[in-house]
């Protein structure tokens, strides 16, 4: 089936460290991927996305490439900030509207 | 654009009374999603709509969940008689392609 894991949390950081949340996926077919980011008490946001292989997404300084070979879509940032605070998801989708979620990595980041 | 409205944005309630959940999509999109958020169980996708028109309930937890869309700009997601272990985050989304736009949520609490 399709599916997504994604690293377990909780994740600390320092502020101005180097992020990376794993994420694999088990797809048939070439879904598109993505990176949703909830903050505290509010809904999810769309961070970034890729659609095909070797697609690079970014966005606020994130980063994840499309990688088939590994079924991968890493979450990447160099440094990191006190307000990239959040819960992490990771999620594909096969067609159109069939979104799948990761459990969602919490990221907190200290001054 | 508003984006996607949820109301109430908290609902407390005590063990068997009814609960309905407001969702306003984004205008122009055509799909409608419900999820459900814990601690315990994650994301869990429990209807979505295309063009007014349930497409797969096989999320909703038992018979005492019902959710409607008799309108492009109104959802509800009923629950009679509600439960202590219905208490969580319900957030609805919609979508036009593969992004989906998520509310605020409405955090349920049944007592």
């Amino acid at each position: 089936g399709n599916s997504v894991t994604q690293m377990e949390g909780p994740v600390t950081l320092s502020e101005e460290a180097f992020l990376t949340i794993n994420c694999t996926y088990t797809a048939t077919g070439y879904p598109s991927l993505f990176w949703y980011v909830q903050y505290p008490g509010e809904g999810l946001q769309l961070l970034l996305k890729a659609t095909k292989a070797d697609d690079k997404g970014s966005n606020k300084g994130f980063e994840a490439t499309y990688r088939k070979e590994t079924t991968s879509f890493h979450l990447e940032k160099g440094s990191v900030q006190v307000s990239d605070s959040a819960v992490y998801f990771c999620a594909l989708s096969p067609w159109g509207n069939d979104m799948r979620f990761g459990a969602g990595t919490r990221l907190t980041v200290k001054p | 654009d508003a984006g996607v409205i949820q109301s109430p944005r908290h609902e407390v309630t005590e063990m068997g009374q009814e609960v309905t959940l407001r969702c306003k999509p984004i205008s122009g999109h055509d799909y409608l999603f419900w999820y459900r958020q814990t601690m315990m169980r994650g994301l869990e996708l429990l209807i979505y709509f295309n063009n007014n028109v349930p497409i797969d309930d096989s999320g909703m937890p038992e018979d005492r969940f019902s959710a409607k869309m008799p309108n492009a700009s109104f959802s509800t997601l009923k629950i009679q008689p509600s439960e202590p272990r219905d208490s969580a985050v319900y957030f609805c989304a919609s979508s036009w392609g593969d992004e989906q736009y998520f509310g605020p949520g409405t955090r349920l609490t049944v007592t």
